[in-house]
C-alpha cells in the first residue's frame, strides 16, 4: 500500500500567521494530490487539488507540488481561529480506480 | 449537483451481530464509489472499491464485505461484528479520476 506520511502536530498558529502543512507519498505513480479539512467528528471536505509541479493558489490556500521529492505542501495565509482542524493530505493510485491513499492528518489549532 | 448520502449517523451494535451500512449518490451515472474507515485519530483506510454494478475489490482482508446492487447505491455488510470494527465509516465517490467527496459518515460503536 502506499504510503503517505504527515506530521501528526498539533501545529499551533496565532491568528493572521500562516500555517504550513507538509506531506510526503512514496509512490512516484500518483499523479493527483489533495488537500482535505477535517472538523472534529465530521467527514473530510475537499479544500485544493493539486496535479502538476509548482504552486496553486486558491484564495487563502496555496497547495505546492514537487514530484521529484515526492512532495506536496497547503500554506494557509491569514489564518482564523475557523482553520483549526485536521489537514488530510491525499494521493491517488494513478490507475483507472482512482484509489485514494490519506495521511493520518495534521491538526492545526489557531490561535485567536 | 450531486449529493450522497449515508445512514445510519450513528449506531450501537453487540459484538457478534450483522450489519449493514447504505451509501447513496444522486445526481451522476457510473460513479466510483469507495468505502472508507477512520479510527479514532488515524487517517482513512480504504477498505473497499467499486467502479461498476456489481464490480467490488477489497483493499485489506477484514471482517467486511461491499455490495453494489444498483448503480448508485454501495452497501457495506458484516456477519458478525467484532470490537475492532468500531470506528468512522465514511462513503465516498468520484467521477473517474476527478476528486473524491464523502458522505457524513457512520460513527459505530461495538458494545
Amino acid at each position: 500500500q502506499k504510503e503517505v506520511e504527515q506530521n501528526s502536530g498539533p501545529l499551533s498558529v496565532p491568528e493572521g500567521a500562516i500555517a504550513s502543512l507538509n506531506c510526503t507519498y512514496s509512490d512516484r505513480v500518483s499523479q493527483s494530490f489533495f488537500w482535505y479539512r477535517q472538523y472534529s467528528g465530521k467527514s473530510p471536505e475537499l479544500i485544493m487539488s493539486i496535479y502538476s509541479n509548482g504552486d496553486k493558489e486558491d484564495g487563502r490556500f496555496t497547495a505546492q507540488l514537487n514530484k521529484a521529492s515526492q512532495y506536496v505542501s497547503l500554506l494557509i495565509r491569514d489564518s482564523q481561529p475557523s482553520d483549526s482542524a485536521t489537514y488530510l493530505c491525499a494521493v491517488n493510485s494513478g490507475d483507472n480506480f482512482n484509489k485514494f491513499y490519506f495521511g493520518s492528518g495534521t491538526k492545526l489549532n489557531v490561535k485567536p | 449537483s450531486q449529493t450522497i448520502h449515508q445512514w445510519p449517523a450513528t449506531l450501537v451494535q453487540p459484538v457478534g451481530s450483522p450489519l449493514s451500512l447504505e451509501c447513496t449518490v444522486e445526481g451522476t451515472s457510473n460513479p466510483n464509489l469507495y468505502w472508507y474507515r477512520q479510527a479514532a485519530g488515524r487517517g482513512l483506510q480504504l477498505l473497499f472499491y467499486s467502479v461498476g454494478i456489481g464490480q467490488i475489490s477489497s483493499e485489506v482482508p477484514q471482517n467486511l464485505s461491499a455490495s453494489r446492487p444498483q448503480d448508485r447505491q454501495f452497501i457495506l455488510s458484516s456477519k458478525k461484528l467484532l470490537l475492532s470494527d468500531s470506528g468512522f465509516y465514511l462513503c465516498a465517490w468520484s467521477a473517474g479520476n476527478q476528486p473524491q467527496h464523502f458522505g457524513d459518515g457512520t460513527r459505530l460503536s461495538i458494545l
